[in-house]
């Protein structure tokens, strides 16, 4: 059974810097995505990640997957406040998504 | 916006008492699927349909049950509900070509 870990859980950073989000899955995952969600909303598609190797960015979110080392990353270049949100990873096992815990990120000025 | 629509978006029932929440999907999209979250948490895999007929279940016990209809809406059912019921019910309808998920605005059941 497909198990999705995150760390960190929560992350404060100040405005500016740059920080990394993980995401390690136990099997072998079709592919692997990444979401947003804001405090009582539902989840924004951020990613889909297709194949070892893949990388794709938006705006100052950057993700990528290594299919082998079963790793996927979220990195953050120059956090801006309008980053703050929870984000998840999420596996696809057999048609169903298997979320991480999500990382609760909070950019400070 | 994402194209799947929710209804209710907020609800409170009694325990014991019985919810019915829908979801519409975009035109196309065979796959529907319905997750659970509860607060502080990762959204959990209730189950799938496609193309009317379930194709895959999450650890739910059976007072969870679905159904899918010919123009892409979809229902889920709770019976006999529990306090533990309480949490956001995501609706997620699959785009074929590419696999994206696209997730509805959700429900938001509180159970007294």
């Amino acid at each position: 059974e497909l198990k999705v870990e995150q760390n960190p859980l929560f992350l404060s950073m100040q405005e500016g810097k740059n920080y990394t989000i993980y995401c390690n899955y136990s099997t072998t995952s079709d592919r692997l995505y990444w979401y947003r969600q804001d405090p009582g909303k539902s989840l924004e598609s951020l990613f889909v990640l297709l194949s070892n190797g893949a990388v794709k960015q938006e705006g100052r979110l950057m993700a990528s997957l290594d299919t082998k080392a079963r790793l996927s990353t979220l990195h953050i270049t120059a956090a801006v406040h309008d980053l703050s949100a929870t984000y998840f990873c999420a596996g696809l096992n057999t048609d169903k998504l298997i979320f991480g815990t999500g990382t609760r990120l909070q950019v400070f000025p | 916006e994402t194209g799947v629509t929710q209804s209710p978006t907020h609800l409170i029932k009694t325990r014991g008492q019985q919810v019915t929440l829908r979801c519409s999907s975009q035109s196309g999209h065979n796959t529907v699927s319905w997750y659970q979250q509860a607060l502080g948490q990762g959204p959990q895999f209730i189950f799938q349909y496609y193309r009317e007929e379930e194709n895959g279940r999450g650890n739910f016990p059976p007072r969870f049950s679905g159904l899918q209809f010919p123009n892409y809406s979809s229902e889920l059912n709770v019976n006999a509900l529990e306090l533990d019921d309480s949490a956001l019910y995501l609706c997620a309808s699959r785009q074929t070509g590419t696999g994206e998920l696209f997730f509805g605005e959700g429900s938001r059941l509180t159970v007294l």
